[in-house]
């Protein structure tokens, strides 16, 4: 079953404001998680390594100020698009790699966001 | 450069015939190589991966790594139309970054 819950699923947003993006390891404590974001018919995209307990590292071209990632424990990572605009309506997705026996090489993935700044 | 590129696609197979997905990457200090297929609109999932020269199968699948060719394959057999899904191939780096090709679709006729 799913071991990565991301939510929400989908969120419509005027552009200017925030919108918040939720990630939870269910069975597993995930000391990193990884953010992608994949716009219409591309690949996905690392956008941020999100590191429990310290500032999260960001791919070239990812601007920090804008896309806040926050990993205060062990199971939960946040990342929120601030003054979002049109140009960031994609899809994001975020993963995280379980470390427990016989699944190490396995990275899980969250359902996805669809964002759509209007 | 691309780290990852796969054949450009789309892919057409009649259902029982052999899809043939290639990949090849540039990191030579990639450690491990991934396939994941992605429908419309959901998130990636993994039907395998390999880190070893050779081939390993996974029921319908077959992962086939040649490194010092720096090329990674999947074949899919008695393609389904359930099959009918763009496929992702992914490097692994030494600090479990994945990156992605631009995927290929895949459409398998009844």
């Amino acid at each position: 079953g799913a071991v990565v819950s991301q939510h929400p699923s989908w969120v419509i947003c005027k552009s200017g404001t925030s919108v918040k993006i939720e990630c939870r390891s269910l069975d597993f404590q995930a000391t990193t998680m990884f953010w992608y974001r994949q716009f219409p018919k591309q690949s996905l995209m690392l956008m941020a390594t999100s590191n429990e307990g310290s500032k999260a590292t960001y791919e070239q071209g990812v601007e920090k100020d804008k896309f806040l990632i926050n990993h205060a424990s062990l199971t939960l990572s946040t990342l929120t698009v601030t003054s979002a605009h049109p140009e960031d309506s994609s899809f994001y997705i975020c993963s995280a790699r379980d470390l427990g026996t016989g699944r190490w090489e396995k990275l899980f993935f969250g359902s996805g966001t669809q964002l759509s700044v209007l | 450069q691309k780290e990852v590129e796969q054949n450009s696609g789309p892919l057409s197979v009649p259902e029982g015939a052999i899809a043939s997905l290639n990949c090849t990457y540039s990191d030579r200090g990639s450690q491990s190589f991934f396939w994941y297929r992605q429908y419309s609109g959901k998130s990636p999932e993994l039907i395998m991966f390999i880190y070893s020269n050779g081939d390993k199968e996974d029921g319908r699948f077959t992962a086939q790594l040649n490194k010092a060719s720096q090329y990674v394959s999947l074949l899919i057999r008695d393609s389904q139309p359930s099959d009918s899904a763009t496929y992702l191939c992914a490097s692994r780096s030494n600090d479990y970054k994945l990156s992605f090709g631009a995927g290929t679709t895949v459409t398998v006729r009844a």
